[in-house]
C-alpha cells in the first residue's frame, strides 16, 4: 500500500520567515495530495491541494510543488505569521478513496 | 449546511463497555469516511462508505469495530468491548463523488479507562 514520509516533524521559524515541509510517496499510482493544517480544537483544515497534472500550485502565501519523478511534493509558506503556528499533515491518494497521511510537522512561529 | 458534524466531541468510557460514535457529512458529499487519529501521529484510514455500501475497510478495523451508513447520510462507528488501545481520535471526513476535497470533522476524542 501506500506510504507516506513527511519532514521534518517540529519546524520553529522567525515571524516573516518562510516554512517548508517535505513529503515522500511510494505509490506511484497516487494522483492527489492535499495538505491540513490541524489545531486543537478546530479539527484538519484543507488549506492547500494539488493533483498530478499539476505541478505547482499557490494560494496567497502557500505553495506546494509536486515533483511526480521523483514522487515528493512540499508546502511553502512564506512571510509566516504567529497563526501560523500549527501541526500540519501531508497526504497521497493512491488507487480506492482513502488518504494516507504523513506523521505531521509542528510548526511553530515565533514572534 | 456548515461541514461535517461528529457527536459526541469527547467520550470516556470503561474498558469493556461498547460506544457508539456518529458523522454528519456535509449533506451534497456521497463518500464518507473514518479515521483514527493517536497522539503525535497522522490519521489512519479505518473504513470508507460510497453512499450506503461500505466499500473499504481497513486491517485496523477489528470485529469489535462496526460502521454504518444505513441511508447513504449520516454514519455511526462502533466500538464492542472497548479496549485502552482504542484511545484515540476518531475523525470522519466527507467529499464528493469524484473524491478530492476531503473535508474533515473535528472528531470525537475517546479515553478508555
Amino acid at each position: 500500500g501506500e506510504n507516506v514520509e513527511q519532514h521534518p516533524s517540529t519546524l520553529s521559524v522567525q515571524e516573516g520567515d518562510s516554512a517548508v515541509i517535505k513529503c515522500t510517496y511510494s505509490d506511484s499510482a497516487s494522483n492527489y495530495f492535499p495538505w491540513y493544517k490541524q489545531e486543537l480544537g478546530k479539527g484538519s483544515q484543507l488549506i492547500i491541494d494539488i493533483r498530478s497534472n499539476v505541478g505547482e500550485k499557490k494560494d496567497q502565501r502557500i505553495a506546494v510543488t509536486l515533483n511526480k519523478t521523483a514522487k515528493h511534493f512540499s508546502l511553502h509558506i512564506t512571510e509566516t505569521q504567529p497563526e501560523d503556528s500549527a501541526v500540519y499533515f501531508c497526504a497521497a491518494r493512491a488507487a480506492g478513496n482513502k488518504l494516507t497521511f504523513g506523521g505531521g510537522t509542528r510548526v511553530l512561529v515565533k514572534p | 449546511d456548515t461541514g461535517v458534524s461528529q457527536d459526541p466531541r469527547h467520550k470516556i468510557t470503561k474498558r469493556g463497555q461498547n460506544v457508539t460514535f456518529r458523522c454528519d457529512p456535509i449533506s451534497e458529499h456521497n463518500r464518507l469516511y473514518w479515521y483514527r487519529q493517536t497522539l503525535g501521529q497522522g490519521p489512519e484510514f479505518l473504513t470508507y462508505f460510497q453512499n450506503e455500501a461500505q466499500l473499504e475497510k481497513s486491517r485496523l478495523l477489528s470485529d469489535r469495530f462496526s460502521a454504518e451508513r444505513p441511508k447513504g447520510s449520516f454514519s455511526t462507528l462502533e466500538i464492542q468491548r472497548t479496549e485502552q488501545g482504542d484511545s484515540a481520535m476518531y475523525l470522519c471526513a466527507s467529499s464528493p463523488d469524484r473524491g478530492f476535497g476531503y473535508t474533515f470533522g473535528s472528531g470525537t476524542r475517546l479515553t478508555v479507562v
